[in-house]
């Protein structure tokens, strides 16, 4: 156990849906990440808040919409996806300037 | 910009033989390098991180690592490997010591021959 917790586990959803999975820490930690992660690709970093504030957003298409309502939770929305985004979703969260702790993920199946 | 190559994307050794899984980065500032080790079905854990101190870092589970600044280098190692080493290891740069800006490589899974 990180700390940082992870739900649901699992998720198939279809290319119509709308869901969110739901991250969160109790480590006082001020800056939460949210990372994708494919079979055969590095991790990628899809959104950063730090002290609820987004402050990176890299190019993630707009049907994935993140949202930090306090420091311990973080959200990410999930609407109109495609086959393609079907990945192991990651959460994140760190203290500024240190090393992240990371949740046991989301598996996404998008069919 | 940062970025990390992982050589071999599948390791394969003998339960008690020596792990060595290979990182080179590339970094135009002095980097903060990490390992993390994934298990089947679970998020990163951190293995060991390097932050300016000491070259040789030591981690959880046996495992060292040794920053080599002339050869752009943080490879992995553990003297003897134990079964329950089969994991996914990610090797990952950043230039600023947080998560904020930290590069993945793409992995390398270590698997432990009985």
């Amino acid at each position: 156990e990180t700390g940082v917790t992870q739900t649901p586990r699992h998720l198939v959803m279809g290319m119509t849906n709308k869901k969110s999975l739901k991250c969160e820490q109790h480590l006082g930690h001020n800056a939460m990440y949210w990372y994708k992660q494919s079979a055969k690709k590095p991790l990628e970093l899809m959104f950063v808040y730090n002290f609820k504030e987004q402050t990176e957003n890299n190019s993630v298409p707009s049907r994935f919409s993140p949202e930090c309502p306090n420091s311990s939770h973080l959200f990410l929305h999930l609407h109109t996806l495609q086959p393609e985004d079907s990945a192991l979703y990651l959460c994140a969260s760190s203290l500024e300037n240190t090393e992240a702790f990371f949740g046991q993920g989301t598996r996404l199946t998008v069919v | 910009a940062q970025s990390v190559t992982q050589l071999g994307s599948h390791v394969s050794v003998s339960e008690g033989a020596l792990v060595l899984l290979r990182c080179n980065y590339s970094s135009s500032v002095p980097p903060y390098l990490f390992w993390y080790v994934q298990y089947p079905n679970q998020g990163l854990q951190l293995l060991l991180k390097y932050t300016s101190a000491a070259t040789l870092v030591k981690g959880i589970n046996g495992f060292e690592a040794e920053f080599k600044k002339s050869e752009t280098s943080f490879h992995l190692t553990k003297p003897s490997a134990h079964m329950s080493d089969a994991a996914e290891y990610f090797c990952a740069v950043s230039d600023q010591g947080g998560a904020n800006n930290l590069f993945f490589g793409t992995g390398t899974r270590l698997t432990v021959i009985p």
